[in-house]
């Protein structure tokens, strides 16, 4: 079984400036796939980037960018020139490419001073 | 041009009724699934259906069945309510052309149930 862990629950960050979200997880599977998904207040689970495990390159969306360490396990979200629109609830989520299956993490949620 | 939707968006309901929750997408895409969202924000896979076809069926109670008439409709229904049930659920597709699908799962906008 996979696992997905988001061990804080809460950031805060200034506006303007840089927060970098932190995610690992356990798979047993060479074929996976790793996700950031933002959950607003409105509930709507929206996609914010997506990299697979067996690219090198770190992949990036704009202001929002990862650091994967494969190694660690290790899958962080870095968003750059923080937006008011930004603050939400962050998931993490790992997808097993041998049975589609989609883990999540808890969540954390990042607030966002004006 | 809803990419997911879903219906109703809020559903209130007695202990031990029948609902169904609708979903339909219009990507265009084979893979379709049903995702339980707890109060405390943990989001957890209970079905996936891949042109019709049930693909992923997680631990979940008899009491939930998924039904898909076409791939581009997948309804929840849930027989006998419980005060558990009370929850959001989230619909989701893929474009998945074949059983196992690799691709980025969208999602609906979630309906909120909650059982008195």
């Amino acid at each position: 079984a996979q696992t997905v862990t988001q061990s804080q629950p809460e950031m805060s960050v200034q506006e303007a400036e840089t927060v970098t979200l932190s995610c690992t997880y356990d798979t047993s599977e060479s074929d996976y796939y790793l996700f950031w998904y933002k959950q607003p207040p409105s509930r709507q689970m929206i996609l914010v980037i997506r990299q697979e495990a067996y690219k090198q390159q770190n992949a990036t969306e704009n202001r929002f960018s990862v650091n994967f360490q494969k190694a660690a396990k290790s899958f962080s979200l870095k968003i750059s020139d923080s937006q008011l629109g930004d603050a939400a609830m962050y998931f993490c989520a790992c997808l097993n490419g041998a049975n589609s299956k989609l883990t999540f993490g808890k969540g954390i949620t990042l607030s966002v001073r004006p | 041009d809803t990419a997911v939707s879903q219906t109703p968006k809020y559903l209130v309901t007695q202990m031990g009724n029948d609902k169904s929750i609708k979903c339909e997408q219009n990507l265009g895409h084979d893979t379709m699934y049903w995702y339980k969202q707890d109060s405390k924000k943990f989001l957890k896979i209970m079905f996936s259906y891949n042109n019709k076809e049930l693909i992923i069926n997680e631990t979940v109670p008899n009491r939930f069945s998924p039904k898909s008439p076409d791939k581009a409709h997948l309804n929840l229904h849930i027989n006998s309510l419980e005060l558990g049930d009370s929850a959001v659920y989230f619909c989701a597709s893929s474009l998945g052309r074949t059983s196992i699908s690799t691709d980025t799962q969208y999602f609906g906008p979630g309906t909120r149930l909650t059982v008195l």
